[in-house]
Parts: structure tokens; C-alpha cells; sequence
């Protein structure tokens, strides 16, 4: 059975960097699928952030790409979310994700709490 | 982007009613369109993908169909355990995935 879980931070100081990392098991990362990250701020929809495929190449929504990094780590079978800059408005629930692509996300993690304050 | 748009916002009913739910998408996207439920302080479930093929364990009262611009999930008889927020999102673009804002649905 595939599992995905975040950890990271649930506290950032505002124009600082969030960074959480997702850690998998049950499935190797390098053997397909793309990887992905979305949020939910309190009260509010869901909201993609980027992907990374298994080959490494990644995909970050356009009003957030000049913030956003994401990568894996194969050898830990873990990728991770880096969001710089960051404000009140990235307050929110992030999930890590399996995306089928087309055929949509079919693991999600439990999703971490992060808040943005100082 | 590829806008989602799903009514109503909020929808109340009974348990062993028949519920629809309506997504709309700004462009034509055939039947790149997934449903997900989300219960209170839970992630998100994939239940139907491609439009109208259901995920592996969800119940077999949930059902979707549409293509092109409008999609709609259907659950035949509500039971309890499907008071929760619903989701569309299409996979046109992916992996530049948008979701519809969400359909509450809740007891009547």
C-alpha cells in the first residue's frame, strides 16, 4: 500500500522559506508518476502548487513559479517543497500527492499544517 | 487557466436522497475531469476519474458523467457518511491541474 507523509515546519516567519519534505513508501519514486504538491488555505478550495515527474522534471503553477522549488531524492525516496518569500496569504494546509495525470491523484498525505506569523 | 466552476456551492439533503452535483469548465477539456470528496480536517479521495470511471473502493452509489464542458456526480442514495465537501478538477492541462471551489454538501 502507498503512503505519503509531510513533515516540515508549522511555523514560518513571514518573507521566510517553508520547506516540507514528503516521504513514501511502499512505492519507488524513480519508477513513475508525478509527484505533487497542493494546499488549502483555512476554509478556502484546493489549490496545485507543482509537480515533479519521476524523471526529475518539474512543473510549478504560474503564479507562484518564480517562489516555488520542488525535488526528489531518490535515495530517500522522499521530494520535497521550497516556497520562499513567504506571506500570510501561503498560511494553509499542504498536501503531497501521487498524480495519476489524467487520471488524478490517487494518494494524498494527511497534510501539514503550516502558518505563516511572526 | 482552465476555470472550474461547480454548483451549488452548498447543498442540503436527506439521507437515501439522490444528489447531483454540476461542474463546468471554461473550455472545452472531453473527459479530463476527476471528483474528489474531503471530509472535515481530512485529505481529499479521489472517487471518480475520467469523467466517469470509479476509483478502486469507493462506493459503487457515486457516479459520474459528461464531457466537453459540463460533468456532474451523482450519488444515488445518500448515506451518512457522505456529508462532506466535493471537488471537480480537470487533468486537461496537467500537470496544471485546477479544482472547481468545492459543493458542501450537508444534512437537511
Amino acid at each position: 500500500q502507498v503512503q505519503l507523509q509531510e513533515s516540515g515546519p508549522g511555523l514560518v516567519k513571514p518573507s521566510e522559506t517553508l520547506s516540507l519534505t514528503c516521504t513514501v513508501s511502499g512505492y519507488s519514486i524513480s519508477s513513475g508518476y508525478s509527484w505533487g504538491w497542493i494546499r488549502q488555505p483555512p476554509g478556502k478550495g484546493l489549490e496545485w502548487i507543482g509537480s515533479v515527474y519521476h524523471s526529475g522534471t518539474t512543473y510549478y503553477k504560474s503564479s507562484l513559479k518564480s517562489r516555488v522549488t520542488i525535488s526528489l531524492d531518490t535515495s530517500k525516496n522522499q521530494f520535497s517543497l521550497r516556497l520562499s518569500s513567504v506571506t500570510a496569504a501561503d498560511t494553509a494546509v499542504y498536501y503531497c500527492v501521487r498524480d495519476h495525470e489524467v487520471n488524478g491523484m490517487d494518494v494524498w498525505g494527511n497534510g501539514t499544517t503550516v502558518t505563516v506569523s511572526s | 487557466d482552465i476555470q472550474m466552476t461547480q454548483s451549488p456551492s452548498f447543498l442540503s439533503a436527506s439521507v437515501g436522497d439522490r444528489v447531483t452535483i454540476t461542474c463546468r469548465a471554461s473550455q472545452s477539456i472531453s473527459t479530463y475531469l476527476n471528483w474528489y470528496q474531503q471530509k472535515r480536517g481530512k485529505a481529499p479521495k479521489l472517487l471518480i476519474y475520467a469523467a466517469s470511471s470509479l476509483q478502486s473502493g469507493a462506493p459503487s452509489r457515486f457516479s459520474g458523467s459528461g464531457s466537453g464542458t459540463e460533468f456532474t456526480l451523482t450519488i444515488s442514495s445518500l448515506q451518512p457518511e457522505d456529508f462532506a465537501t466535493y471537488y471537480c478538477q480537470q487533468s486537461f492541462n496537467t500537470p496544471a491541474i485546477t479544482f472547481g471551489q468545492g459543493t458542501r454538501l450537508e444534512i437537511k
